[in-house]
C-alpha cells in the first residue's frame, strides 16, 4: 500500500463548479497535511496546509481533514480554467521538527470553460 | 527574495557521463531537500539536509548518486555515472525550521541519452 494515495485523474469539471480532490494516507500518526499545486512544466507551490481535524478555508479553497478515516480533501469552489493543474497531497507523519514529507502522485484537474 | 535557485535548468548528457546539479536555498532556510519527479513514480524525496547535515538519504537510489551541502547557501547532487533511467526533473526545495512549507526551485530537467 502506498503511503499517500490519490486518484490520478484527470478530473474534469465545468467552470464555476466545485472541484473535489481526495487523498488517503496509511500512517495513522501523521501530523501535518499539505496541498500543492503544480502547473505543467513548473514546480509545486503550496496552496493549503492543515493540522487539525475539520475544515480550513482560504478564499475559494477548503481543506478537510479526517484523521480517524485517514482522509484529507481539497475543495475548490467556483473553479476557473486557471485552476487546471496537478494537485499534490503531501503528508508529514513524523512531526517534532522532522520536516520530511511524502507526496502522492497527484490528481490532474481540468476546468472546462 | 530570489527564491530557490537551481542550475542548470536543462541538462542533456550521454550515458556514463558525470552530472552535477546545483541548488541555492532561500537565505535563512535551515532545511534543504532534493527530489526527483517522473511520470511513473511522481515526486520522490532523494535526500534531506538540516543545518547542512544529511538527515535522511534513504531515497538515494544507489551509490551512483551523491549529495553534499558544504555551507548553508549551496548544495549539489551528483550522478556518476549517469544512466538513461536517471532522466527526470530534479527539484531542490528549502524550508525554515519554524515551518513545514517547502519552497521549490524551478527544477533541472535531465536527459541522459
Amino acid at each position: 500500500q502506498k503511503e499517500v494515495e490519490q486518484n490520478s485523474g484527470p478530473l474534469s469539471v465545468p467552470e464555476g463548479a466545485i472541484a473535489s480532490l481526495n487523498c488517503t494516507y496509511s500512517d495513522r500518526v501523521s501530523q501535518s497535511f499539505f496541498w500543492y499545486r503544480q502547473y505543467s512544466g513548473k514546480s509545486p507551490e503550496l496552496i493549503m496546509s492543515i493540522y487539525s481535524n475539520g475544515d480550513k478555508e482560504d478564499g475559494r479553497f477548503t481543506a478537510q481533514l479526517n484523521k480517524a478515516s485517514q482522509y484529507v480533501s481539497l475543495l475548490i469552489r467556483d473553479s476557473q480554467p486557471s485552476d487546471s493543474a496537478t494537485y499534490l497531497c503531501a503528508v508529514n507523519p513524523w512531526g517534532g521538527g522532522y520536516q520530511k514529507v511524502t507526496f502522492g502522485t497527484g490528481t490532474k484537474l481540468q476546468v472546462i470553460p | 527574495d530570489a527564491g530557490v535557485i537551481q542550475s542548470p535548468r536543462h541538462e542533456v548528457t550521454e550515458m556514463g557521463q558525470e552530472v552535477t546539479l546545483r541548488c541555492k536555498p532561500i537565505s535563512g532556510h535551515n532545511s534543504l531537500f532534493w527530489y526527483r519527479q517522473t511520470m511513473m513514480r511522481g515526486l520522490e524525496l532523494l535526500i534531506y539536509f538540516n543545518n547542512n547535515v544529511p538527515i535522511d538519504d534513504s531515497g538515494m537510489p544507489e551509490d551512483r548518486f551523491s549529495a553534499k551541502m558544504p555551507n548553508a547557501s549551496f548544495s549539489t547532487l551528483k550522478i556518476q555515472p549517469s544512466e538513461p533511467r536517471d532522466s527526470a526533473v530534479y527539484f531542490c526545495a528549502s524550508t525554515p525550521d519554524t515551518d513545514n512549507e517547502q519552497f521549490f526551485g524551478p527544477g533541472t530537467r535531465l536527459t541522459v541519452l
